[in-house]
């Protein structure tokens, strides 16, 4: 256990639908990070949230939408996803940002496949 | 852009030593982290370097040149449970990490 906690942990969806990553940390942290993990692929970071900002978008496609009500939890709302879009999706969370204190530490992931 | 290489596979005996290095061309240096990940398993935090030499940290121990942008993770006195993916990843300002693709490594009996 990492502190870091994610919602579902497989997911299969349309090409259509529209569906919502759930990401949660009990770490006492103030930032998190969603990321893309593909098949032999090194993990591309997407969105960093710091203080519920998001400060980093990593020219992410609109049809990912991040949301941070609070430090606590951070979501992914996926629509109208593609093929390519299947992967793990892993949540991350550090203590802060530019401080020293930004070792990540990684939820389990959701497994998504579009079909 | 970032550059992190890493061994695509490698395997090992139970009891053995085993040496993952890691090269990096990054446009800035912050610190070198190594993870591990198990099959479906979330990436778990297994050692920072920011300055050169060696950390250790019971059987693992992690390496780093600056100068030469390499580093290596060791992994002693294998156990069949050490068999996963193991991940460098480069912070090149304040938080943003750079992955390598991963290093799966294989433990047999």
């Amino acid at each position: 256990e990492t502190g870091v906690t994610q919602t579902p942990r497989h997911l299969v969806m349309g090409m259509t639908n529209k569906k919502s990553l759930k990401c949660e940390q009990h770490l006492g942290h103030n930032a998190m990070y969603w990321y893309k993990q593909s098949a032999k692929k090194p993990l591309e970071l997407m969105f960093v949230y710091n203080f519920k900002e998001q400060t980093e978008n990593n020219s992410v496609p609109s049809r990912f939408s991040p949301e941070c009500p609070n430090s606590s939890h951070l979501f992914l709302h996926l629509h109208t996803l593609q093929p390519e879009d299947s992967a793990l999706y892993l949540c991350a969370s550090s203590q802060d940002l530019g401080t020293g204190e930004e070792t990540q530490y990684f939820g389990p992931g959701t497994r998504l496949l579009v079909l | 852009g970032q550059n992190i290489d890493q061994p695509t596979e490698m395997t090992a005996t139970e009891g053995a030593i085993v040496q993952i290095n890691c090269t990096y061309q990054t446009s800035g240096f912050n610190g070198l982290f190594w993870y591990q990940q198990h099959a479906g398993e979330a990436p778990t935090f297994l050692s920072y370097n920011v300055l050169d030499g060696l950390e250790e940290k019971g059987r693992f121990s992690s390496f780093l040149s600056r100068s030469k942008g390499y580093s290596y993770l060791l992994l002693k006195e294998l156990q069949m449970k050490d068999s996963a993916s193991y991940l460098c990843a480069v912070r090149d300002g304040d938080y943003k990490l750079s992955f390598g693709a991963g290093t799966t490594v294989t433990v047999r009996a």
